[in-house]
């Protein structure tokens, strides 16, 4: 299986500020067929369920703000936060979709500094 | 607007069968590969399986002899068996589609439904 790794585990920033949160996969999860990193990220607050923000390690979600943005390739991915809103205090996930099983990495929580 | 909606008791005792629905709603079971995800209390998630439009169907090998993904298309809507469940296997259970077939994100969600297990 696909281990992802993301970091830190929890970060707290100040309101209007940038979050930075890595994750890491143990192994490549680019397809040179199509050039297509099989990598999303999704946000979760308490009591719902995940919400998709990315998909292809940097293709945004049909109405997530753009102050949420993704980079990578390979093995090293990176969701950014630009400006960070009350509103975005949750849990940030990282998943793999290269091949069965799909994993999830453990979990950023994103607080309010 | 797609919905998703889970279904089914949320109450086991070890060793029972644990069966979920997941109705699809303002869009079609048709052309899109449809999952299952797991969350224990407090932790992160767990992708149990998925079942494709045309009904393949693929599980975590960490629960492949116990589970069973099935499609009706007829009535717009997947289900999920999970035998011989144990205290492992409380979790909040969500289904979910996939966006793009069968390597890629999960666009649309149910809300999830809180599974305990108790003798």
């Amino acid at each position: 299986d696909i281990v992802m790794t993301q970091s830190p585990d929890s970060l707290a920033v100040s309101l209007g500020e940038r979050a930075t949160i890595n994750c890491k996969s143990s192994q490549s999860l680019l397809f040179s067929s199509n050039n297509k990193n099989y990598l999303s990220w999704y946000q979760q607050k308490p009591g719902q369920p995940p919400r998709l923000l990315i998909y292809w390690a940097s293709s945004r979600q049909s109405g997530v703000p753009d102050r949420f943005s993704g980079s990578g390739s390979g093995t090293d991915f990176t969701l950014t936060i630009s400006s960070l809103q009350a509103e975005d205090v949750a849990v940030y996930y990282c998943q793999h979709h290269h091949g069965t099983p799909f994993t999830f990495g453990q979990g950023t929580k994103v607080e309010i500094k | 607007q797609v919905q998703l909606q889970e279904s089914g008791p949320s109450l086991l005792k070890p060793s029972e069968t644990l069966s979920l629905t997941c109705g699809v709603s303002g869009g079609s079971i048709s052309g899109y590969y449809w999952s299952w995800i797991r969350q224990p209390p407090g932790k992160g998630l767990e992708w149990v399986g998925y079942i494709s439009y045309i009904g393949n169907s693929k599980y975590n090998p960490s629960l492949k002899s116990r589970v069973t993904i099935s499609l009706d298309r007829s009535n717009n809507q997947f289900s999920l068996n999970l035998n011989s469940v144990t205290a492992a296997d409380a979790a909040v259970y969500f289904c979910a589609r996939q966006q793009f077939g069968e390597l890629s994100s999960f666009d649309y969600w149910g809300q999830g439904i809180l599974i305990t297990v108790s003798s």
